[in-house]
């Protein structure tokens, strides 16, 4: 079955511990992004990568760092996480993310809380 | 996103059309997608227009003006499972995608 795979769904943790939300696509797909949603504000995207090796900055990257060592996996690192990072991740594939009618695909979402 | 607005909340009752409003800028305009949210769910594709127009696919519609930076989503005879948030994401260049805060449908018998 094609699809985006996120782990954890749920985390749980604190100010300081570096953590990593892992991404996988089965899509053969070269765009993969990340985004996070907060009420009121909608999805925001963190990093984007259009293919392995090329990661581009989003909207709101500060605090995050990503990385694209093979092509069907994004990982998202927060080094060390704040209480304002708790909010829920969402990563996205697409087969070029830049062409045509080429919709993004979305994983399960991952509910973060830093305490 | 700031430069994406679209209203809050919509209510309608079942059978009836909702037309939802998007208005937005963005550097390198390279299409417009609508996505449909349910709570707690992931986003899931609705609908594309990178030309101005109608895009009509079964009950729901899509219109863009590019020149107005305008576009909407229409839901005709609205069904219970419509319920949900339905996002505005124009793309820019090159992978840079912004997402309107959603408009959250009820729907009511």
């Amino acid at each position: 079955e094609a699809q985006v795979t996120q782990n954890p769904r749920y985390l749980i943790t604190v100010t300081g511990k570096k953590l990593t939300v892992t991404c996988s696509q089965n899509m053969n797909h070269e765009y993969m992004s990340w985004y996070r949603q907060d009420p009121g504000l909608g999805l925001r995207q963190i990093y984007y990568s259009m293919n392995v090796e090329v990661t581009d900055k989003g909207d709101v990257p500060e605090g995050y760092k990503v990385s694209r060592k093979e092509k069907r996996n994004f990982p998202l690192i927060l080094e060390s996480p704040s209480p304002n990072q708790t909010s829920l991740y969402f990563c996205a594939s697409s087969p070029t993310g830049g062409f045509g009618t080429d919709t993004q695909y979305f994983g399960p979402g991952t509910r973060l809380t830093v305490l | 996103g700031q430069n994406i607005d679209q209203p809050t909340e919509m209510t309608a009752t079942e059978g009836a059309i909702v037309q939802i409003n998007c208005t937005y800028q963005t550097s390198g305009f390279n299409g417009l997608f609508w996505y449909q949210q349910h709570a707690g769910e992931a986003p899931t594709f609705l609908s594309y227009n990178v030309l101005d127009g109608l895009e009509e696919k079964g009950r729901f519609s899509s219109f863009l003006s590019r020149s107005k930076g305008y576009s909407y989503l229409l839901l005709k005879e609205l069904q219970m499972k419509d319920s949900a948030s339905y996002l505005c994401a124009p793309r820019g260049s090159w992978g840079k995608f912004q997402f309107g805060a959603g408009t959250q449908v009820v729907v009511t018998p």
